[in-house]
Formats: C-alpha cells, structure tokens, sequence
C-alpha cells in the first residue's frame, strides 16, 4: 500500500484481556518497528524487525507483551493479561533500509485504553 | 546511549509570527536528527532530516532547522506560522552508522492563535 497501516484504530479493552495489533508496512520494506507513546509523551522504541527476524526487543515492557512479523510483511504485537498501564498509543513504522537509521514512514497508530 | 532534550513543553504564538522549537542532544558519536510534526490523533510525519553535508536543512511546509554541533543542538524554525501548523512537534536521534532506533523527545506542543 502506499502508507503503513495499522488496525485497529481504537481498542478498548478490559483489564486481564488478551489484545493483537496489527501493522501492514509499506510494500517492499525491509525494516518494522514498534513504538509505544504514553500520552503527553514521546514514542518509546518497542521491538525491531528486519524481514521476519526480530533482531531487537530490547525495549517490551514485560514477558506480556510479544510481537511476530512470520513471513517478513505484516506484524502483530500482542499484549496479554492487559493493565492499565498498558493504555498508550502503539505505533508501527517501516523503512526500506535496514540500518543504518535514515528515518522512517509511521502509520497512526492503534489507541489502547485499559479500563 | 543518545538521548534528546526538548526543553519547552508548549510554544504558543500567534499567527503569522516567527517560532523556534528547541532540541538538544545528547550523543558520544555521530548522529542523524528528525524533526517530526504529530497533528491530533495521528501518526508521526516526517518534517526534515540531517544525515550530512550543509548543516542548514529544509524541510516541509516552510520549517527548517539548523544543526549546530558545538552546541549539541537541533533548533527547527519558521518564519511565519499559521493556525494549521498547530501540532505536537517531535525531535528525534539515531546513530549514524551501525544498528540504532530512533531515540525522541517528550515533544513540544505548539499552539498557533489568531
């Protein structure tokens, strides 16, 4: 497509739910990466992928949350047993590049509220 | 590890005047900086990028900002704002060379009245 896609746009979700996000990246791009936006903050780098390879995860917060990119294009960031402290904006981003880091394309992001 | 300063939380201004949105970074070598606008329940655009050469970049509807090395900073301007550019607008580093993210800024909110 011609921009990153995510889906869905809002979540609302009840403390202790599973939730999946998606991001669909621009066709042809190599690099995806998670971020995470608290409000009234910036974005905190998540989780990389190159291809289907998740080369850095350095940044999820806990073991409940996993993501997975299987054939190199769309990814899912799953959250499990949700908390309030997961409610955030969670934005995916794509580059055709692999690194170094020349600035990427981001979707708009999927609105989590954990109530 | 890099990190970004950006000192103002809120910039209000009135239409058709001047503003400087201001980043400072923190690096222990190279880097690359974004500057990226974020309009009300949208994604992140890319306003304007330094990678190399003139240290005098030219971004997207009229902002441009300066690299300035000796002083760590990365200060995005414009000479005459209007009421559309009211947005969230985001500085952001990576190293240039190597494997690195995109580390940001908390972001400065600019408000544009009439």
């Amino acid at each position: 497509g011609a921009g990153v896609s995510q889906s869905p746009r809002y979540k609302v979700a009840k403390r202790g739910q599973d939730v999946a996000l998606r991001c669909d990246p621009i066709s042809g791009h190599v690099s995806l990466f998670w971020y995470q936006q608290a409000l009234g903050q910036g974005p905190e780098f998540l989780t990389y992928f190159q291809n289907e390879a998740q080369l850095d995860k350095s940044g999820l917060p806990s073991d409940r949350f996993f993501a997975e990119r299987p054939e190199g294009s769309v990814s899912t960031l799953k959250i499990q047993r949700t908390q309030q402290e997961d409610s955030a904006v969670y934005l995916c981003a794509s580059t055709h590049e692999g690194y170094p880091n020349y600035g990427y394309t981001f979707g708009s992001g999927t609105r989590l509220t954990v109530v | 590890a890099q990190s970004v300063t950006q000192l103002d939380s809120q910039v209000p201004v009135f239409e058709e005047a001047p503003v400087e949105l201001r980043c400072n970074y923190s690096s222990s070598v190279s880097v690359y900086l974004f500057w990226y606008v974020q309009y009300p329940n949208q994604g992140l655009q890319l306003l304007l990028k330094y990678l190399s050469g003139s240290t005098l970049v030219k971004g997207i509807n009229g902002f441009e900002a300066e690299f300035n090395k000796s002083q760590t900073s990365f200060h995005l301007r414009k000479p005459s704002v209007h009421i559309s550019d009211t947005a969230e607008y985001f500085c952001a580093v990576s190293l240039n060379s190597g494997y690195s993210t995109l580390t940001f800024g908390k972001g400065t909110m600019l408000l544009v009245s009439p």
